[in-house]
């Protein structure tokens, strides 16, 4: 499976765009990027997926280089709710394959 | 609604002692997972299953058992063997082979040795 490489935290104020960057240099060619969120004390949350180009949805975007090596994750207009923990996947859609997560981006936003 | 729930939410075990975390889905999904987070960390695959009486180890299961006679349900037992069992455990489940939408995960239950 391929390696993740994000930002071990960051900083950001209410109203701002986040966008965090991952790093999967090693992709494969049936990969997806999947990204979670997570909350203190509950389990992680599905927010987007890709396979290439741009992806948009109700909560965020998703933006794929054409060579996919990197993904970055971009969430409009943040507010104070949306301090957690994300987390960037790399795997094949077959769920047969386990889930890795590694220590994720820790989003806190600021008043 | 759809969705899985584990209980309990608190537990607390004495040194020695067996205890077993509960996991059902109602989301007729094959696969259910099990997952150990400490303070600050990421997730942990301990155990997973893709089919009724079958599971399969993840990385870390020393010390852990897991039994799927139902497909609605994916209980773990911590057993004595497991030297820190002091953790976040998390229970998850997808379809098999239609993972368009990601896991779907439980709220946890937050184990603790005393």
């Amino acid at each position: 499976l391929a390696k993740t490489t994000q930002p071990i935290s960051m900083d950001s104020y209410e109203g701002q765009e986040v966008n965090i960057t991952c790093s999967h240099n090693n992709i494969a060619t049936n990969d997806y990027i999947t990204w979670y969120q997570q909350f203190p004390s509950q389990g992680p949350r599905f927010i987007i997926q890709g396979y290439k180009t741009k992806v948009t949805n109700e909560v965020a975007s998703l933006f794929i280089p054409a060579d996919r090596k990197s993904s970055t994750l971009s969430l409009p207009r943040v507010s104070l709710s949306d301090t957690a923990v994300y987390y960037c996947l790399v795997a094949p859609m077959d769920s047969s394959y386990k889930l890795i997560f590694g220590s994720g981006t820790r989003l806190l936003v600021r008043p | 609604d759809g969705g899985i729930t584990q209980s309990p939410k608190y537990l607390f075990r004495k040194e020695g002692q067996n205890v077993t975390l509960s996991c059902e889905q109602n989301l007729n999904h094959d696969a259910m997972y099990w997952y150990r987070q400490d303070p600050g960390q990421g997730l942990r695959l301990i155990y997973y299953s893709q089919i009724v009486n079958d599971f399969q180890k993840g990385d870390i299961a020393e010390g852990y058992s897991v039994s799927r006679e139902k497909k609605e349900s994916f209980p773990l037992t911590v057993t004595s063997a497991q030297k820190n069992p002091t953790a976040f455990y998390l229970c998850a489940s997808s379809p098999y082979r239609d993972t368009n939408y990601g896991y779907t995960f439980g709220s946890g239950t937050r184990l603790t040795v005393v």
